[in-house]
């Protein structure tokens, strides 16, 4: 079955950079079929699209956010991961990493990161 | 860069009665639309796609209508498990995605 399990820091100063990663089990990220992506919400607010890559290294990113967001894959470890640079307190939220196509999307449970001195 | 705009952001339905919920793009989309559900403490689950078509395992009481830039999510008779919040969400550039605000769907 598959599974997305992201880790990392649950505390980043301001300023800083936030970095996420997403281990991916039960499926391959080389799979031509899917995008690999990441997804944020900050508490009590909606869902905000950061951006996804393609196992290839293709990547794609929200435009508000592309200038502080890198998304990168390594495939021999089944991982994907994020880095935000610059963060704020606004940049606080849980965020989602999820196995993307237009029909079918597989979600990991979200990890909460505040941003705070 | 195309915006969502779901309404309204707060209904109140009582179980066993009809919900409606729209979603509104500031550009067509074509039907390259999705509707999520999520609950509390939870990850959104998809529902339905290409506006009209419902993922796997969802119930038939779920359905989705629309294209362009008008799309609606009518759930046909509420059960206690459908009190959520909906998103919509656009892929007509897939891979590049925009969700809509949400939608709170709570017990009258």
């Amino acid at each position: 079955q598959l599974q997305l399990q992201e880790s990392g820091p649950g505390l980043v100063k301001p300023s800083e950079t936030l970095s996420l990663t997403c281990t991916v089990s039960g499926g391959s990220i080389s799979s031509s079929s899917y995008y690999w992506g990441w997804i944020r919400q900050p508490p009590g607010k909606g869902l905000e699209w950061i951006g996804c890559i393609y196992y290839s290294g293709s990547t794609y990113y929200n435009p508000s956010l592309k200038s502080r967001v890198t998304i990168s894959v390594d495939t021999s470890k089944n991982q994907f991961s994020l880095k935000l640079s610059s963060v704020t307190a606004a940049d606080t939220a849980v965020f989602y990493c999820a196995r993307l196509k237009p029909s079918s999307a597989y979600w990991g449970q979200g990890t909460l990161v505040t941003v705070s001195s | 860069e195309i915006v969502m705009t779901q309404s309204p952001a707060t209904l109140s339905v009582s179980p066993g009665e009809r919900a409606t919920l729209s979603c509104r793009a500031s550009q067509s989309v074509s039907s390259n639309l999705a509707w999520y559900q999520q609950k509390p403490g939870q990850a959104p689950r998809l529902l339905i796609y290409v506006a009209s078509t419902r993922a796997t395992g969802i119930p038939a009481r779920f359905s989705g209508s629309g294209s362009g830039t008008e799309f609606t999510l009518t759930i046909s008779s509420l059960q206690s498990e459908d009190f959520a919040v909906y998103y919509c969400q656009q892929y007509n550039n897939w891979p590049s995605l925009t969700f809509g605000g949400g939608t709170k769907v709570e017990i009258k």
